[in-house]
């Protein structure tokens, strides 16, 4: 079964840092293009960022609210996908979805995970 | 950034009847448009890609049409499992951006 699960999430204070992960299983994650979106509380989906294979150079983007604090990175031997998040900020909490890329099909997204809940709280 | 505005906000129906929501862009994504569904408590699921293909294992109820700036997802005869959110998604402007949702609710 292709399965995205996601862990990590908690409670952090304005400013802290926070490590989620997203574990892959039932696809081959080293061709897979990885994104991470997330969604406030009773709010829309926003594109945080993406990762490219290793073998399309691994390179990552980020949209403006997360760039320059938020990284993503990627471990193929466990197949699995990281977003470190530093300096954050309570307009950051929301549940954090990592979702495959379809294909060559940039920026649509054909599986995701349940989600991970970041608050950002003092 | 490109702005996609759905509409309605919220679309009451019953089961059985047909749904026409809509995706309007701030400029033209030619056909790059994607539609999602998210129920409560769960992750968004593709449902059409390039403005009119079915996702694998979305049913035939669903069909997505549009070009330029204009775009339909309808559902031909609404079933229980429908009601949910509806997204649209851009992918030819950088940032990929989504519409703010319609909500389809039960009549």
């Amino acid at each position: 079964e292709v399965q995205l699960v996601e862990s990590g999430g908690g409670l952090v204070k304005p400013g802290g840092s926070l490590r989620i992960s997203c574990a892959a299983s039932g696809f081959t994650f080293t061709n897979a293009w990885m994104n991470w979106v997330r969604q406030a509380p009773g709010k829309g989906l926003e594109w945080v960022g993406r990762i490219k294979s290793k073998t399309n150079d691994g390179t990552t983007e980020y949209a403006a609210p997360v760039k320059g604090r938020f990284a993503i990175s990627r471990d193929d031997s466990s197949n699995t996908v990281y977003l470190q998040m530093n300096s954050l900020k309570t307009e950051d909490t929301a549940v954090y979805y990592c979702a495959r890329q379809l294909g060559y099909y940039y920026y649509y997204m054909d599986v995701w995970g349940k989600g991970t809940t970041v608050t950002v709280s003092s | 950034e490109i702005v996609l505005t759905q509409s309605p906000a919220t679309l009451s129906l019953s089961p059985g009847e047909r749904a026409t929501l809509s995706c309007r862009a701030s400029q033209t994504v030619t056909n790059y448009l994607a539609w999602y569904q998210q129920k409560p408590g769960q992750a968004p699921r593709l449902l059409i890609y390039d403005a009119s293909n079915r996702a694998t294992g979305i049913p035939a109820r669903f069909s997505g049409s549009g070009s330029g700036t204009d775009f339909t997802l309808t559902i031909s005869s609404l079933e229980a499992e429908d009601f949910a959110v509806y997204y649209c998604q851009q992918r030819i402007n950088w940032p990929p951006t989504f519409g703010q949702g319609t909500r389809l609710e039960i009549k």
